[in-house]
């Protein structure tokens, strides 16, 4: 059973490229949350969506930021026109249900901006 | 979420069990408490939790203390590769609310040493 599955491992963008982040959760698995990990800090929740449905977004900055989790396919976090401050670790983690149950988190993604 | 408190780092002889410890003087009646690691560059990995019993799986064991204000997770043999920062993290189990999100403080760095 394969776990949380992100890809691309690594991806470098100049400044002003997009960005296409992508999740695909574990198998039997339809929540999806996106975290952010900045150099040398913790990780820090962005964003936590249900299959069609984003339910909580209050840690997605305001702008170029918006995730996506169709009913078909994996999950995508999009950042337009980028920035230096984007780089970072970008980590997705899925979940059977909310409630009393462990989150499983995938490779990540090293966003490095140029 | 409670609060967590934990040493910036420790260091452990391999072979030898690593105990670490977590502060959660603030967690209310219904908050279970998490434990997670990140090895360098990965994803953060589920370890174990528990509410006020004490729990033992094929990684690790969590002692909570009877008042639950503190709790230890004891590697039993640690190797060279549980070299990670490790995250207690308290959460409710309640589906309401924001309870699905995981808060990472900075943790712990536990180094194993040969």
């Amino acid at each position: 059973n394969a776990g949380v599955m992100q890809n691309p491992r690594h991806l470098v963008r100049r400044r002003g490229q997009e960005a296409r982040l992508r999740c695909s959760p574990m198998k039997g698995h339809s929540h999806v949350y996106w975290y952010r990990q900045l150099p040398e800090e913790g990780l820090k929740f962005m964003v936590y969506l249900q299959k069609e449905n984003i339910i909580d977004e209050s840690g997605m900055p305001k702008e170029r930021f918006s995730a996506e989790f169709p009913k078909e396919g994996p999950s995508i976090l999009r950042i337009q026109q980028v920035v230096r401050g984007d780089s970072a670790a970008y980590f997705c983690a899925s979940s059977d249900y909310t409630g009393n149950t462990e989150a499983f988190f995938g490779q990540g993604t090293r966003l490095t901006v140029v | 979420d409670a609060k967590t408190t934990q040493p910036t780092s420790m260091d452990c002889a391999e072979g030898r069990a690593a105990n670490l410890p977590c502060n959660h003087s603030t967690i209310s009646g219904n908050e279970y408490v998490y434990w997670y690691r990140q090895i360098h560059s990965q994803g953060p990995q589920y370890i174990i939790h528990g509410l006020k019993n004490n729990e033992t799986n094929e990684m690790a064991s969590l002692i909570i203390t009877e008042d639950r204000k503190s709790s230890t997770l004891i590697l039993p043999h640690a190797t060279l590769r549980d070299t990670a920062v490790y995250y207690c993290i308290v959460r409710s189990p309640n589906s309401g609310g924001s309870n699905y999100k995981l808060t990472f403080g900075k943790g712990t760095l536990l180094t194993v040493n040969p």
